[in-house]
């Protein structure tokens, strides 16, 4: 079984703060990291797939780093808007598993104004 | 191009009654994966069908099944229902069964509740 922890578990800040989530997992195996954005009533979105160590990955205000060594990631959000509220999922791919996606918990963000 | 879509929605049963579940992939995509996400929890993997043939499998008792069709689209059937097995149910679908980065994409969902 494939252990993915996430935190914080859940994140409240004032609009334009910048804040940043983990996830760690086992290293050994990797393939891939998926980062999935998760808004309420809506389907999971993928915001990043991350496969090298020392990967850094952007997308306007969000970017996300990868350490496939010591087993961790981090997903950064730079001004934080109420638009970002939403659950934020990590999830490895482990080599051989067949694009199976093992996800973490979850850090579920909200945006205050 | 058309997304993954789920029906229904919403979906209420009782105990020991038997569910079905749809989903129809992206166009282009011969792979769809299940997954359950039950309260407080990630989705969990059920399994995947990849050109009509199960093509791994997570820890689920055999009660959950499914089936692929030749145009891609996919069932997910759950028999002797239990109250556990109340979860919203995701499925994805993705151009192949590995490589790609297993790049997946998700539909809304299905919030089944047994009571």
């Amino acid at each position: 079984i494939l252990n993915v922890e996430q935190s914080p578990q859940s994140l409240h800040v004032q609009e334009g703060d910048s804040t940043n989530f983990t996830c760690s997992f086992p290293s050994s195996n990797f393939y891939a990291l998926h980062w999935y954005r998760w808004e309420t009533a809506k389907s999971p979105e993928a915001l990043f797939v991350m496969t090298l160590n020392g990967d850094e990955k952007k997308k306007g205000r969000i970017s996300a780093t990868l350490n496939t060594k010591e087993g961790y990631s981090y997903l950064y959000i730079k001004g934080s808007q109420p638009e970002d509220s939403a659950t934020y999922l990590c999830a490895p791919i482990l080599t051989g598993g067949g694009n199976k996606l093992t996800f973490g918990t979850g850090t579920q963000l909200k945006v205050e104004l | 191009e058309t997304g993954v879509t789920q029906s229904p929605t919403h979906l209420i049963k009782t105990r020991g009654q038997q569910v079905t579940l749809r989903c129809s992939s992206q166009s282009g995509h011969n792979t769809v994966s299940w997954y359950q996400q039950a309260l407080g929890q990630g989705p969990q993997f059920i399994f995947q069908y990849y050109r009509e043939e199960e093509n791994g499998r997570g820890n689920f008792p055999p009660r959950f099944s499914g089936l692929q069709f030749p145009n891609y689209s996919s069932e997910l059937n759950v028999n002797a229902l239990e109250l556990d097995d109340s979860a919203l149910y995701l499925c994805a679908s993705s151009p192949r069964p590995s490589g790609s980065q297993g790049e997946q994409f998700f539909g809304p969902g299905t919030r089944l509740t047994v009571l």
